[in-house]
């Protein structure tokens, strides 16, 4: 079955740095991945839409400076949150969209909690 | 709002009794996942369902789904303690290439 992977899958950082999170898709290619915000006893809320090659699109609100993401490779998108503050401290995590599928059905990563102190 | 509805938000039951969430949702859709999430673990995936399925079953899971009034329903039968978690559906959104989930249904089963 298509597996998606995200490293780390935990890390934690002093106020002022960046952090990069890569999720990759281990056994398919995709074209377009998501990355996902989730906070404490909340839903995942959409942040942007990577495409391998091209640059990202951002949902509403979600600052493009902030969160850079790259899609350098079919198999290979990265998030970097950048200048990280506490209000960042959240759940990411990413899918992938399976191009082979007939229903472009799309995997999610296990996730990787960020805790800005 | 770009997400879907999910009903109830929270679900108490005893081990043994069935649970039963429901998902709304408003546009038309390709397909649409339920997932399940533990607290503070990432989400694990149940069913996925395709848009002219009507039903599926894995296990102990039995999922509907009627495009025609935008629902789902996600019955999970003889529920486990093991079966705390939070619940979401994901939707395909057919015309923006893009899932959106619901807002969860968090159900606890009483030993």
């Amino acid at each position: 079955g298509a597996v998606v992977s995200q490293h780390p899958s935990r890390v934690i950082c002093k106020s002022g740095t960046s952090v990069k999170i890569e999720c990759r898709s281990l056994d398919f290619q995709a074209t377009t991945m998501f990355w996902y915000r989730q906070f404490p006893k909340q839903s995942l809320m959409l942040m942007a839409t990577s495409n391998e090659g091209s640059k990202a699109t951002y949902e509403q609100g979600v600052e493009k400076d902030k969160f850079l993401i790259n899609h350098a490779s079919l198999t290979l998108s990265t998030l970097t949150v950048t200048s990280a503050h506490p209000e960042d401290s959240s759940f990411y995590i990413c899918s992938a969209r399976d191009q082979g599928l007939a229903y472009n059905e799309q995997f999610f990563g296990p996730g990787t909690r960020l805790t800005v102190l | 709002s770009q997400q879907g509805e999910e009903d109830p938000q929270a679900l108490s039951i005893q081990e043994g009794e069935n649970a039963t969430m429901n998902c709304s949702y408003k546009t038309s859709i390709n397909n649409l996942q339920w997932y399940r999430q533990n607290s503070g673990r990432g989400l694990v995936h149940l069913i996925l369902i395709r848009s002219n399925e009507r039903e599926k079953h894995s296990g102990r899971l039995r999922v509907t789904l009627d495009t025609s009034k935008k629902s789902s329903s996600l019955l999970i039968t003889a529920s486990r303690a093991a079966d705390t978690a939070s619940y979401f559906c994901a939707t395909f959104n057919s015309g923006t290439y893009k899932y959106i989930f619901g807002t969860g249904t968090r159900l606890k089963v009483l030993a």
